[in-house]
């Protein structure tokens, strides 16, 4: 089915941890997004991909690494995670105007 | 950097009632204010959205208007139904020069409950 998909949908990790969230979408939008959501913040923008190959940070990048080999495929990873990293992520991917959410990871840094 | 503030952060209404949630952002250059609507334990979907250059839209019972002088922008949801309880975030695709990304900054939500 065409979307997009985010896994895994639930993480615990501990503090000092790597970890990586995967995001993949259907639809072959070059523009992908990262967000956190965290009571009273909103959703804030981690890191935004153009296209393969192409990152660039977004209000939030300290502590987090993306790649973008193809252009499906956007993850995100917390090379040593750290409790305020706990946290629900989404990814999202843009088509003409509209951004495409999928469904969110919930982390939690122990 | 673009920064949007929204208000209420909760808003309670019985079934029938509108509803009218406010937002205002402060990059003039903004151009494209988008509203999603998030239920529990999913991501967020555009509802409807708005480009500078058009005042009002509406779609069926929800409605957005935009007054660029002020720089703010409102979500009307008129007759609400229970189904309509969800958490809205307004957004705002701020200015990124000759570059089209269309990165949202995103107000702090608000949760909406309507009472049968």
């Amino acid at each position: 089915d065409a979307g997009i998909t985010q896994s895994p949908r639930y993480k615990i990790t501990e503090t000092g941890r790597q970890v990586t969230l995967m995001c993949h979408q259907t639809w072959s939008h070059s523009y992908m997004f990262w967000y956190r959501q965290d009571l009273g913040h909103g959703l804030r923008l981690i890191y935004y991909s153009a296209a393969a190959d192409i990152t660039d940070k977004g209000e939030v990048p300290d502590g987090y690494v993306v790649s973008r080999s193809k252009t499906e495929n956007f993850p995100l990873t917390l090379e040593s995670a750290t409790r305020s990293q706990t946290s629900v992520y989404f990814c999202a991917s843009r088509g003409a105007d509209t951004q495409y959410f999928g469904p969110g990871t919930r982390l939690t840094v122990l | 950097g673009e920064n949007v503030e929204q208000h209420p952060s909760t808003l309670s209404v019985q079934e029938g009632d509108s509803a009218v949630i406010k937002c205002t952002y402060s990059d003039s250059a903004s151009n494209y204010f988008p509203w999603y609507k998030q239920e529990l334990g999913k991501g967020p979907q555009l509802i409807i959205d708005i480009r500078s250059n058009v005042g009002e839209k509406k779609d069926q019972r929800i409605a957005v208007t935009l007054n660029k002088t002020a720089k703010h922008f409102s979500l009307h949801i008129t007759e609400t139904q229970p189904e309509d309880s969800a958490v809205y975030f307004c957004a705002a695709a701020g200015s990124d020069g000759s570059s089209n990304t269309g990165k949202l900054i995103f107000g702090q939500g608000t949760t909406l409950q309507v009472k049968p």
